[in-house]
């Protein structure tokens, strides 16, 4: 069984770009959240695709956006970066209705903006 | 909406002391209760969860938590603490029955282990 994995693991861009970042679930699961988790912050709820479709929203900007492909990996794309938008950006894989029982979590791509 | 507060954000402990990590939470709603440990430079790991039933959870490396529902905690509590335990904690909550499952974390509690 092979767990949620990242890529890619550091990630350097500059103010303005654009950067697409990638997730593959866990075996067997179907829905797929994102976190960001800014310097010594908890991770905070950014989106959940189920479906290949949006299933809910955190609280942030539309130019933080989001794919699930028929393969139940995703794709966290995030336009017009800020310098605030540097954090670990952590995936989570679960099978609907019982994510419950709790989430798998990838090991995160660092993502620092100058 | 639920928030999570975790009291301390660091607890230095000695090895094979007991340790308390705190938490409590608000919410409007009845809620799924989650500690989950982040060790440098990784992702989360699931460490306990309280979905019902016993208020009290264990996991397997010797942790435990206790759901308490009029004083809106579930502290993580080990009797002996050891260096490998020297991690990042986070406690999270879950609204039960929403339709994005979505995790609200703490800010989080650096276990730091001292020999």
């Amino acid at each position: 069984e092979t767990g949620v994995t990242q890529s890619p693991t550091h990630l350097i861009k500059t103010r303005g770009q654009q950067v697409t970042l990638r997730c593959s679930s866990q075996s067997g699961h179907n829905t797929v959240s994102w976190y960001q988790q800014a310097l010594g912050q908890g991770p905070q709820f950014i989106f959940q695709y189920y479906r290949e479709e949006e299933n809910g929203r955190g609280n942030f900007p539309p130019r933080f956006s989001g794919l699930q492909f028929p393969n139940y990996s995703s794709e966290l794309n995030v336009n017009a970066l800020e310098l605030d938008d540097s954090a670990l950006y952590l995936c989570a894989s679960s099978l609907a209705g019982q994510d419950y029982y709790g989430y798998t979590f990838g090991s995160g791509t660092r993502l620092t903006v100058v | 909406a639920q928030s999570v507060t975790q009291l301390d954000s660091q607890v230095p402990v000695f090895e094979e002391a007991p340790v308390e990590l705190r938490c409590n939470y608000s919410s409007s709603v009845s809620v799924y209760l989650f500690w989950y440990v982040q060790y440098p430079n990784q992702g989360l790991q699931l460490l306990l969860k309280y979905l019902s039933g016993s208020t009290l959870v264990e996991s397997i490396n010797g942790f435990e938590a206790e759901f308490n529902k009029s004083q809106t905690s579930f502290h993580l509590r080990k009797p002996s603490v050891h260096i490998s335990d020297t991690a990042e904690y986070f406690c999270a909550v879950s609204e039960m029955g929403g339709s994005a499952r979505q995790l609200t974390f703490g800010s989080g509690t650096q276990l730091t282990v001292l020999p």
